[in-house]
């Protein structure tokens, strides 16, 4: 039911290297998130975005995460320098114009393994 | 913070059986979803039930929000139910973020 775009499924990175993912959010969809999930199920919130602007992120994000939602184009989340915590399936999503009842729809996600 | 529990951890079940999957949560909210995450990992929402009770297909689920708990009932399961379900939460705060619970592992044997 979802139409978000996720690339590439898979990423395979070795410490300190850059590691890209992209992110096509349902069309008309003026809020984009990235989330990461580690292996224990957990989730954590990384970064959202309405239309270009941040509207929150969280301190790792800022510190160690290139991010951005450019206007006609992909959006975007690069971790500057790999590590193997970092290994986790990152997960975008995208929810429409509904405000705080709106619902929240998912990409397959991006699987990172960093060596 | 704002905390999401969901219960059981892991459930089994025979083709034709029926599952209740519970979730608790800390402090009312605003949207509350329910989604399934296939072994491959792709979320799916499932419902958008902050309160009351809503059906889709073979699911319904029922949110009792002064109690802070929702639950999701599947019946008469199928083996391609097999996989997480995941109970999330928005608290309306900057951006509506959604804060997950750990989820539920269903396996449906034939």
């Amino acid at each position: 039911n979802s139409k978000v775009i996720q690339t590439p499924r898979y990423l395979v990175k070795g410490q300190g290297q850059k590691a890209k993912m992209r992110c096509i959010p349902e069309k008309g969809h003026p809020v984009v998130f990235w989330y990461q999930q580690n292996k224990n199920n957990e989730f954590k919130f990384l970064i959202n975005f309405q239309n270009q602007e941040v509207l929150q992120q969280i301190d790792m994000t800022e510190k160690r995460f290139s991010a951005e939602c450019p206007s006609n184009s992909p959006c975007s989340l690069e971790i500057q320098s790999s590590e193997a915590g970092d290994s986790a399936l990152y997960l975008c999503a995208s929810r429409g114009t509904g405000g705080n009842y709106a619902e929240q729809f998912f990409g397959p996600g991006t699987r990172l393994t960093v060596l | 913070g704002q905390q999401v529990q969901q219960s059981p951890a892991s459930l089994v079940l025979q083709e034709g059986e029926n599952a209740e999957l519970q979730c608790n949560f800390s402090s009312t909210a605003t949207q509350l979803q329910w989604f399934y995450q296939s072994p491959g990992g792709s979320l799916v929402s499932l419902l958008s039930n902050p309160s009351g009770t809503k059906h889709t297909g073979r699911l319904t689920s029922t949110t009792v929000t002064k109690e802070r708990r929702s639950s999701l009932h599947i019946s008469s399961s199928q083996t391609t139910d097999s996989g997480t379900y995941l109970c999330a939460l928005n608290y309306g705060s900057s951006g509506n973020k959604l804060i997950f619970g750990i989820g539920t592992l269903l396996s449906v044997k034939p």
